[in-house]
């Protein structure tokens, strides 16, 4: 059974950082591309980043270019989030997601809150 | 970046009633569109993939059309556990980039 589990959510400061993981299993991981995805409180869904299998090909929103970093470990099945200089308006759940290629997002985790209020 | 405009942005409908939502792209993305649902307090489900492709599990009253810069998602006899907020994404390019949602209420 495919799965991916987020965690390292919680509440910082604004301009202060936080790191998320999301650890998969049921699949090969390092075989799929990934993605992080956030929803706002009572908000829609914005796309956030984006890594291919190898990490060779790595894409941000522009809303984050610039402060996050995305990356993985193969060997860990593992997906990371560096989100530093955070704002207000970061708060959301983070979700990351399998990409199946030609299809989208296949597969995604339960989310992880994150909260930036001083 | 391509910008996806979803249409309406709530919905009241009864049980068994035809429902369509519409998906606009700010230019063409082909067929590189996937419709998700998403209940409360739970992540987005994949419905259909590739703008008309059903995804395993999915039942068959949900399908979708379109290509270019504007997709439909129908639902042809809407049942209870589908009032839902769905979303339109875009995968022609890196962004991915999702509509604004359109809520699908109990009328």
């Amino acid at each position: 059974e495919v799965q991916l589990v987020e965690s390292g959510g919680g509440l910082v400061q604004p301009g202060g950082s936080l790191r998320l993981s999301c650890v998969a299993s049921g699949f090969t991981f390092s075989s799929y591309s990934l993605n992080w995805v956030r929803q706002a409180p009572g908000k829609g869904l914005e796309w956030v980043s984006y890594i291919s299998d190898s990490s060779s090909h790595i894409y941000y929103a522009d809303s984050v270019k610039g402060r996050f970093t995305i990356s993985r470990d193969n060997a860990e099945n593992s997906l990371f989030l560096q989100m530093n200089s955070l704002r207000d308006e970061d708060t959301a759940v983070y979700y990351c997601s399998r990409d199946y290629p030609f299809k989208g997002g296949d597969y995604w985790g339960r989310g992880t809150l994150v909260t930036v209020s001083s | 970046d391509i910008q996806m405009t979803q249409s309406p942005s709530t919905l009241s409908a009864s049980v068994g009633d035809r429902v369509t939502i519409t998906c606009r792209a700010s230019q063409s993305i082909g067929n590189w569109l996937a419709w998700y649902q998403q209940k409360p307090g739970k992540a987005p489900k994949l419905l259909i993939y590739r703008a008309s492709s059903l995804e395993s599990g999915v039942p068959s009253r949900f399908s979708g059309s379109g290509s270019g810069t504007e997709f439909t998602l129908t639902i042809s006899s809407l049942q209870p556990d589908d009032f839902a907020t769905y979303y339109c994404q875009e995968y022609n390019d890196y962004a991915r980039t999702f509509g604004q949602g359109t809520k699908v209420e109990i009328k």
